[in-house]
């Protein structure tokens, strides 16, 4: 299986600090990288798919990069709602496998 | 607006078949693949498998022997069984869409908000 590696595990900012969250993958998978917000009590939301492209209706404070083993979420300004847990999770092979999660925390 | 909802029994006894069904509405199932995900503290987020409209399955190869995966189109719902369960298969289960864009990018771009199981006796 390909293992998936986030970090840092958890951070704290603030409103309108740009923040970014790293992904690795244990092999390479090209661009078969999708990223996935998630809140308490919510249904996950897919952000970005093929490690660049925004999903409809995503804030394009959102930027999805890299390629190989790779990848970073990067929100430029974060806002409020922005607050939650985020997760990487490869389509390379299948079984499809997630990272850790990384969980953005209020400063 | 397409909408997935879980729903299982929320407690399933050690050795049972644990039995889940997804209902989609606001599209049909045909046309996209359908996940099952699981949460649980010990081992985060575990993608468990897929099931094609069609009926063609792919599952993680460590729960293969467990799982059995269905989709009535007349009922527009997809099913999830998985047999023996114990402990370990505590988890809030989530189904969600598969789709495919981009030269064959795959994504999960609609997700249930999960439904809890815990197995107990």
């Amino acid at each position: 299986d390909i293992q998936m590696t986030q970090s840092p595990s958890s951070l704290a900012a603030s409103v309108g600090d740009r923040v970014t969250l790293t992904c690795r993958a244990s092999q390479p998978i090209q661009t078969y990288l999708n990223w996935y917000q998630w809140k308490p009590g919510q249904a996950p939301k897919l952000l970005v798919y093929a490690a660049t492209s925004l999903q409809g209706g995503v804030p394009s404070r959102f930027r999805g990069s890299g390629s190989g083993t790779d990848f970073t979420l990067t929100i430029s300004s974060l806002q409020p709602e922005d607050f939650a847990t985020y997760y990487c999770q490869q389509a390379n092979s299948p079984p499809l496998t997630f990272g850790g999660g990384t969980k953005v925390e209020i400063k | 607006q397409v909408h997935l909802q879980e729903s299982g029994p929320g407690l399933a006894r050690p050795s049972e078949t644990l039995s889940l069904t997804c209902t989609v509405s606001g599209d049909s199932v045909n046309g996209y693949y359908w996940n099952w995900i699981r949460q649980s503290p010990g081992k985060g987020l575990e993608w468990m498998g897929y099931i094609y409209y069609s009926g063609r399955g792919t599952y993680n190869p460590s729960l293969r022997s467990r799982l059995t995966m269905s989709v009535d189109r007349s009922m527009n719902q997809v099913s999830l069984k998985v047999n023996s369960v114990t402990a370990a298969d505590t988890a809030v289960y989530f189904c969600a869409r598969g789709n495919r864009a981009n030269f064959n990018h795959y994504f999960m771009d609609v997700w249930g908000i999960g439904t809890t199981v815990t197995v107990s006796s």
